[in-house]
């Protein structure tokens, strides 16, 4: 159980294009889905938090404008990143909660790798 | 605020030998502790967590961590490693009444040696 989809796994794109990823919790509702960014042999760094319904809420030094959010049903979860360049090439995991009380874990899907040209 | 510090950005071990990952943790308010592992170009799988009761914690694979309060310390052991074992490993704390972001440690890696 608690299985996070997230497509595509590596995209590869010209600079100056959209890239959307999805992050889709498969077999359970998701409250709650985080989005982390991960450099090379790095730990996670927090991007941004969605809750179903509302505004994603940004980490300090995150554009929001860069970095579109949108958390449209219980289950998906999109980042598009907007106009990317060559520095927004990284790692992109994305996290679904059940949310409610504290201490259940973020479930977390494979990754995207993103590599801009 | 809360914080995570694994000491050992690499642990190294022979296969079969006792696995060690240390994580030490800051938390103003009641924590929960995530151990989390990360296979290359894959996400994170939750190994175990502990948010109340029981202080020793079983996950999957064999592991297992104690939460000791004294000591804010929530280290991950093995008893006997095995080759498949070899990742990233990341201990993680959240917050207390709802809060679930969580605050990542900076990884271990684990290496096993045949």
């Amino acid at each position: 159980g608690a299985v996070v989809s997230q497509h595509p796994s590596w995209v590869i794109c010209k600079s100056g294009t959209s890239v959307k990823i999805e992050c889709r919790s498969l077999d359970f509702q998701a409250t709650t889905m985080f989005w982390y960014r991960q450099f090379p042999k790095q730990s996670l760094m927090l991007m941004a938090t969605s809750n179903e319904g509302s505004k994603a809420t940004y980490e300090q030094g995150v554009e929001k404008d860069k970095f579109l959010i949108n958390h449209a049903s219980l289950t998906l979860s999109t980042l598009t990143v907007t106009s990317a360049h060559p520095e927004d090439s990284s790692f992109y995991i994305c996290s679904a909660s059940i949310g409610g009380m504290g201490g259940q874990p973020q479930h977390f899907g494979d990754g995207t790798r993103l590599s801009i040209l | 605020a809360q914080s995570v510090t694994q000491l050992g950005s690499h642990v190294s071990v022979s296969e079969g030998a006792l696995v060690l990952l240390r994580c030490n943790y800051s938390s103003s308010v009641p924590p929960y502790l995530f151990w989390y592992v990360q296979y290359p170009n894959q996400g994170l799988q939750l190994l175990l967590k502990y948010t109340t009761g029981a202080t020793l914690v079983k996950g999957i694979n064999g592991f297992e961590a104690e939460f000791k309060k004294s000591e804010t310390s929530f280290h991950l052991t093995k008893p006997s490693a095995h080759m498949s074992d070899a990742a990233e490993y990341f201990c993680a704390v959240a917050g207390w009444k709802g809060a679930q972001k969580l605050v990542f440690g900076q990884g271990t890696r684990l290496t096993i040696n045949p």
